[in-house]
């Protein structure tokens, strides 16, 4: 079946840092992914669409400097946490559809904590 | 604007319990709906779906109707085991890129 594949599972840094999370299609060719972001005890919020050789599409309230996405092949999507601080601790999750007849296929997340 | 309502939790059972755990949507259109689940340390899986009104979805035990006059989706399941341990989280789509998901209820089954 499709999978799509995400690292690192989790990542501590120290405040200022930057940090990249890989999400990647194993077996389909993805145009675009999903960036989600999940806080303790509340649902899983759209952050971005990531989108193959453009720019990736913003949900509101999402700092863009802040959450960059670089989408640069087919297959690989990265999120880049940059001047981490403690509030950006999350975990983030990342999806794809890999076909009209399949659902979102999600990662198996990033539990991002910032000290 | 879309959304869901899922009960919150957390819900706790004995091992053989009935499991209900509520959700309603509000949506235009005519929206497929989903059950994902996120197990301990793991990203989400999809648990069923149900993409029209009456439709009934299930998987591994677990069953949800498409009630389309009551909006709702809720999930059931006869008899819970220890490993259904897990958050379940209540998704609607209405287009290619709309996904949106309840808040999520935490389910612990005790042997």
């Amino acid at each position: 079946g499709a999978v799509v594949s995400q690292h690192p599972s989790w990542v501590i840094c120290k405040s200022g840092t930057s940090v990249k999370i890989e999400c990647r299609s194993l077996d389909f060719q993805a145009t675009t992914m999903f960036w989600y972001r999940q806080f303790p005890k509340q649902s899983l919020m759209l952050m971005a669409t990531s989108n193959e050789g453009s720019k990736a599409t913003y949900e509101q309230g999402v700092e863009k400097d802040k959450f960059l996405i670089n989408h640069a092949s087919l297959t690989l999507s990265t999120l880049t946490v940059t001047s981490a601080h403690p509030e950006d601790s999350s975990f983030y999750i990342c999806s794809a559809v890999p076909g009209p007849t399949y659902g979102y296929t999600f990662g198996s997340g990033t539990r991002l904590t910032v000290v | 604007g879309d959304s869901v309502t899922q009960m919150e939790g957390p819900v706790t059972l004995s091992e053989e319990a009935f499991l209900t755990i509520n959700c309603t949507y509000t949506a235009t259109g005519y929206p497929s709906l989903f059950w994902y689940v996120q197990y301990p340390g793991e990203g989400l899986q999809l648990l069923l779906k149900a993409t029209k009104a009456d439709d009934k979805g299930s998987n591994k035990g677990f069953e949800a109707t498409y009630r389309k006059e009551t909006t709702s989706f809720h999930l059931e399941k006869g008899s819970v085991q220890v490993s259904d341990s897990a958050v379940y989280f209540c998704a609607l789509q209405t287009g290619a890129n709309n996904l949106f998901f309840g808040t999520g209820t935490r389910l612990t089954v005790i042997p």
